[in-house]
C-alpha cells in the first residue's frame, strides 16, 4: 500500500497570504489529523476528519481550517499568514481515528 | 502545564547501552503511542498501548493506566538509533493526540 502524502513538501508565503494543503491518507482510511510543530511549540494537534466531519479541533485560531472530501482526502488551509505560521506541517491517516496513525513526511511552510 | 511529561529531554548514550525514557500523563486515556523522529521530520509510530507491554525487535514500551506512566526501553542501542522520540497521548473523550516535548537520543559508537 501506498503511504500517507502530502502535497507540497516545501513552501514559501509571504504575510497576509494564504495557503492550502493537502494530504492523501493510505487507502481504506477514513480518519486523516493534521498537526503543527514547531521548535518552540513542539507537535500540536490542529483538527481531525473522519467520513467529512471535523470531530476535533485543537487550539488553534479561526485562521487554520480544513476539510475533508468523500475520498478521504484532506486539505488544511491558513488564512492570512503570519511569521509565526513558519511550521512543519504533518497529516496522519489511521482507519477509525483510534488505532496506530501513519504520518505523511509533511509539508515545511516558510513565511517571510 | 503539559497534559505530557516526558524525561529525559536529552540523553547520549554509548552503543550498546540499555537505554529508558519516561512518559507521565495526567488525563484519562484510550492509547498511548511512542513516535521516532529523525532528521528531516519524518515521524513513524513505533507502538501504541493501552495496557501492559509491548516489544518490537530491541524496543520495548510498557505502560501503567493506574499510575499514568509509561516507558520506552531500547536494548542494545546502536548509532542508527539516534532520533528524537515522543510520546502522545489520546484522550479517551475525543481523536486527539497530545504530544510531549520529545526525548533526543544520541548513541555514539
Amino acid at each position: 500500500k501506498a503511504g500517507v502524502t502530502q502535497t507540497p513538501r516545501y513552501l514559501i508565503k509571504t504575510r497576509g497570504q494564504q495557503v492550502t494543503l493537502s494530504c492523501s491518507p493510505i487507502s481504506g482510511h477514513r480518519s486523516v489529523s493534521w498537526y503543527q510543530q514547531t521548535p518552540g511549540q513542539g507537535l500540536q494537534f490542529l483538527f481531525e476528519y473522519f467520513s467529512e466531519t471535523q470531530r476535533n479541533k485543537g487550539n488553534f485560531p479561526g485562521r487554520f481550517s480544513g476539510r475533508q472530501f468523500s475520498n478521504s482526502r484532506s486539505e488544511m488551509n491558513v488564512s492570512t499568514l503570519e511569521l509565526g505560521d513558519s511550521a512543519l506541517y504533518l497529516c496522519a491517516s489511521s482507519g477509525t481515528g483510534k488505532e496506530t496513525q501513519y504520518f505523511g513526511p509533511g509539508t515545511r511552510l516558510l513565511v517571510l | 502545564k503539559n497534559e505530557v511529561e516526558q524525561s529525559p529531554q536529552n540523553l547520549t548514550a554509548q552503543e550498546g547501552e540499555f537505554i529508558t525514557i519516561n512518559c507521565s500523563y495526567s488525563v484519562g486515556i484510550s492509547a498511548l503511542h511512542w513516535l521516532q523522529q529523525h532528521p528531516g521530520g519524518g515521524i513513524v509510530s513505533l507502538f501504541m498501548l493501552s495496557s501492559g507491554k509491548k516489544k518490537h525487535g530491541r524496543l520495548i514500551a510498557t505502560i501503567n493506566i493506574q499510575e499514568k506512566h509509561s516507558s520506552l526501553h531500547i536494548t542494545a542501542s546502536h548509532p542508527r538509533d539516534s532520533a528524537v522520540y515522543i510520546c502522545a497521548v489520546m484522550e479517551d473523550s475525543g481523536y486527539a493526540l497530545n504530544f510531549g516535548k520529545g526525548t533526543s537520543l544520541l548513541v555514539t559508537p
